[in-house]
């Protein structure tokens, strides 16, 4: 079984450069939700969907926007990419919000 | 503010040397408190999910156990594998199921 499944797996841009991290889950979950990863902090929420429709926002949405594409797949869009975003970006779904989160390999983002 | 602190930040350990790794919290109505596993260039793995003061959990080596303030994580006979680093997180009630993660302690298991 995939699970949850991250694309693309590195990526490097140049600051002011936009682009689309994807993220699909072949388990039928009705949740997403997209974090990042940096060293020295906990992962930290971006956003999330708790059912196919909604999105919201986590605990640092600024610089990103998301869409819940439909009940599989939730991708995270950089309109204009700061060096401040450089990160290791996970996504995650569960089958309810209060159900345990099953994580990506995430996605390593590089800014220069 | 809901809060997660995990410690210590790193142990090292001889196999078969057993040891026990802490998370504090402090949260609004705790939903649940989840362990997870992370090798490193991967994502986290789902271990163990507590709900309430007293529950426990059991996989392999592993023991959950959870009171109202911390949860720890038994470590018996480790072994080199399960050298990794283990992020503890909960769930606030009406969070919309978002998880507050600690920042983790690194395991090392030397044979």
């Amino acid at each position: 079984n995939a699970g949850v499944t991250q694309t693309p797996k590195f990526q490097v841009l140049k600051t002011g450069q936009s682009m689309t991290l994807q993220c699909a889950q072949d388990m039928n979950h009705n949740s997403m939700y997209w974090y990042r990863q940096d060293p020295g902090m906990g992962l930290r929420l971006i956003y999330y969907s708790a059912s196919e429709g909604t999105t919201d926002k986590g605990e640092v949405p600024n610089g990103y926007n998301v869409s819940r594409l439909n009940k599989r797949e939730f991708s995270l869009r950089l309109e204009s990419a700061a060096p401040s975003q450089t990160s290791v970006y996970f996504c995650a779904s569960s089958g309810q919000v209060y159900q345990p989160q099953h994580f990506g390999d995430g996605t390593r983002l590089s800014i220069l | 503010e809901d809060q997660v602190t995990q410690s210590p930040e790193a142990l090292r350990l001889q196999e078969g040397e057993s040891s026990s790794l802490n998370c504090s919290y402090t949260v609004s109505g705790l939903r649940g408190l989840f362990w997870y596993r992370q090798d490193p260039g991967k994502g986290p793995e789902f271990l163990f999910t507590l709900y309430s003061a007293g529950e426990e959990k059991e996989k392999e080596r592993l023991k959950a156990t959870l009171t109202k303030k911390e949860s720890f994580l038994h470590i018996t006979a480790p072994k080199p594998e399960d050298s990794a680093t283990y992020l503890c997180a909960v769930q606030a009630g009406g969070s919309q199921g978002n998880l507050i993660f600690g920042k983790g302690t690194k395991l090392s298991v030397k044979p």
